[in-house]
């Protein structure tokens, strides 16, 4: 059973470009997360996708945004990239919302320049 | 607020030195408790779910222990591979998303 793919995994951008990145969860996984990890702040959460809508967002500027297709693929966008950018996005699937386990992918390692 | 939080923030043990991780959180009404190992510049591995006071689950040499407060991973007779970032994480009430503490840094000297 494959797990949660993320891509790129590395990633290089300037100041003030934009980035998209992909996740594909496990296969029958319905629920997205993402979290960006840097190493002062730990994981902190960004938002949660299930069944195509976000159901929860974290404290991120609108400068983060994401979305969710019919297949449980996610992605998330920022754009007017910052330095204070720069960090590990990861992405974790879950069956279903709640309590349940959650799996993360190997991470976007996003460096802004 | 709900709060996890870690302790140590790092730990070095000599080979085959066992000691304890410690994850204490303010959650109420518990509805499980995730560890997690992440090696550097990869994403956390899922490790164990414990889901009631006085439940434990060994892995190896990795052994979860929860109480109704705090959790404790014990590590007996490391070895440097264990050497990682152990994180623990809670699910808050509602279908809220995983509160994580910032860690435990392992380091295993042979």
């Amino acid at each position: 059973k494959a797990g949660v793919t993320q891509t790129p995994r590395y990633l290089i951008k300037t100041r003030g470009q934009q980035v998209t990145l992909s996740c594909s969860p496990i296969s029958g996984h319905r629920s997205v997360s993402w979290y960006q990890q840097t190493p002062g702040q730990g994981l902190q959460f960004l938002f949660e996708y299930f069944s195509e809508t976000q159901r929860n967002k974290g404290n991120f500027p609108g400068r983060f945004s994401g979305r969710q297709f019919s297949n449980s693929r996610s992605e998330m966008n920022v754009s007017t990239l910052e330095l204070g950018d720069s960090a590990l996005y990861l992405c974790a699937s879950s069956f279903q919302r709640g309590d349940t386990e959650a799996f993360f992918g190997q991470g976007t390692r996003l460096t802004v320049v | 607020e709900d709060q996890v939080t870690q302790s140590p923030e790092a730990l070095r043990l000599q080979e085959g030195e066992s000691s304890s991780l410690n994850c204490s959180y303010t959650v109420s009404g518990l509805r499980g408790l995730f560890w997690y190992r992440q090696d550097p510049g990869k994403g956390p591995e899922f490790l164990f779910t414990l889901y009631s006071a006085g439940e434990e689950k060994e892995k190896e040499r990795l052994k979860a222990t929860l109480t109704k407060k705090e959790s404790f991973l014990h590590i007996t007779a490391p070895k440097p591979e264990d050497s990682a970032t152990y994180l623990c994480a809670v699910p808050p009430p509602g279908n809220t998303p995983l509160v994580f503490g910032k860690g435990t840094r392992l380091s295993v000297i042979a």
